[in-house]
């Protein structure tokens, strides 16, 4: 049973859309939940989140963790052509186990 | 270049085959992790070293062999693999383990 659930699988948007993408996870000693971007091969790291309710930001991108209902989401605002690729979504559990999603797969239409 | 350099990138063997992937960090971090990505699947985490010895080991098939003779090199080592075995092979590294980690490019492993 996967660990780590993302949503939608895959999202088709125009420049400047807004997205959400969602990542919910069932751990049992959760630690962190972190997201990356896979472009081509390797992801990239985008947060860290530990604590429930406070919200991460870097430029267009910024996510939010709900350790009470377990799931983090990822918002993209004026999404750009730069920002299609695979949103990976892992959640570290004590022990220092990680368990990725499949992954978002974003594509941003001109 | 993302400070972590896998080699090769590409790599098709047969499944009697002995091969090894090269994976190399030039951050200073003190862990280092193996990953299989396979197509439509989540990342699976293979093996962890955190200075040097090897922490985590997933129930990996005994045909991987991972080896890290320093902190700033970690190998897996390949043999009689299966067609199931092809995929694409992440390495990453961490400043320590458990943090945000940095990956390679991958190799792209594939099996006869």
């Amino acid at each position: 049973e996967d660990k780590v659930v993302q949503s939608p699988l895959s999202l088709v948007v125009h420049e400047g859309d807004t997205v959400t993408l969602n990542c919910s996870y069932e751990v049992t000693n959760f630690r962190s939940l972190l997201w990356y971007k896979q472009e081509k091969k390797a992801p990239t790291f985008l947060f860290m989140l530990t604590s429930s309710g406070i919200e991460k930001k870097s430029g267009r991108l910024s996510s939010i963790l709900d350790k009470k209902e377990l799931f983090s989401i990822l918002n993209i605002t004026a999404t750009q052509t730069g920002d299609s690729a695979v949103y990976l979504c892992a959640v570290e559990e004590t022990g220092n186990q990680f368990y990725f999603g499949t992954g978002t797969s974003l594509t941003v239409i001109p | 270049e993302t400070g972590v350099t896998q080699t090769p990138r590409h790599l098709v063997m047969g499944m009697t085959n002995k091969k090894s992937l090269k994976c190399e960090q030039h951050l200073g971090h003190n862990a280092m992790y193996w990953y299989k990505q396979s197509a439509k699947k989540p990342l699976e985490l293979m093996f962890v070293y955190s200075l040097e010895e090897r922490v985590e080991n997933n129930s990996v098939p005994s045909r991987f062999s991972p080896e890290c003779p320093n902190s700033s090199h970690l190998f897996l080592h390949l043999h009689t693999l299966q067609p199931e075995d092809s995929a694409l092979y992440l390495c990453a590294s961490s400043q320590v383990w458990g943090q945000p980690q940095h990956f390679g490019d991958g190799t792209r492993l594939s099996i006869l």
